[in-house]
């Protein structure tokens, strides 16, 4: 049972476009929404995260939105680079379970130059 | 600082052979975890520990043991391999309170023919 479902699950961009990806959980007891970011080769590294208690968060060119009474959260990358090129993975988890992560399938993003 | 290594980066194994896996953390991280990545499937939890001496069972538990007898290590076994264990493995750690941010190892990749 996947309870944090990701889409798409590869992207291509061109360089200077604005990339998107959503993702929608289904235990409304979650807490702590973040994304990872993974190089091929690397373990994955936190990029940014948001609690249900806003509805938005920026941190340069990447934006989580989460609307809460639909279950579902975005990534949005604007100017997107080649460099940026990754797999992303949102992810999902209450700290009363110990913090335990319950990630999305993951979405390869390719940014042409 | 090291952060989170991983031990062996790569190892091939026989259906029925045991090994360990080795995650040291040096920053005095309170919970570990050891999470399986398959292809379309994310990363998923496998077992975890919050504290020296405890583990818990995550979302695949079957076929794998975790030792946590130093707040630093956290040891993943196999005890008889199987095919269904090829996958790359990752550990992370994290702070008790404070963010809930996983810091990620570089990987494990193992076959099992």
């Amino acid at each position: 049972q996947q309870q944090v479902k990701q889409s798409p699950q590869s992207l291509i961009v061109q360089k200077g476009g604005i990339s998107i990806i959503n993702c929608a959980y289904e235990n409304t007891a979650f807490d702590y929404f973040p994304w990872y970011q993974q190089f091929p080769g690397k373990g994955p590294a936190l990029l940014i995260a948001i609690r249900p208690d806003v509805s938005e968060k920026k941190e340069g060119r990447f934006t989580i939105s989460f609307n809460k009474s639909a279950k579902q959260f975005s990534l949005h990358i604007m100017d997107s680079q080649p460099g940026d090129s990754a797999t992303y993975f949102c992810a999902a988890s209450k700290e009363t379970s110990g913090s335990r992560l319950t990630f999305g399938e993951g979405t390869q993003l390719t940014v042409n130059p | 600082n090291a952060g989170v290594t991983q031990t062996p980066k790569f190892r091939v194994l026989k259906t029925g052979q045991s090994m360990t896996l080795l995650c040291a953390q040096d920053m005095n991280h309170e919970y570990m975890y050891w999470y399986r990545q398959d292809p379309g499937m994310g990363l998923r939890l496998i077992h975890y520990s919050v504290g020296e001496g405890t583990t818990a069972k995550g979302e695949v538990p079957d076929g794998y043991n975790v030792s946590r007898l130093k707040k630093q290590n956290f040891l993943l076994g196999l005890e008889s391999a199987a095919p269904s264990q090829t996958s790359v493995y990752f550990c992370a750690s994290r702070i008790a309170g404070g963010t809930y941010e996983q810091y990620f190892g570089p990987g494990t990749r193992l076959t099992v023919t």
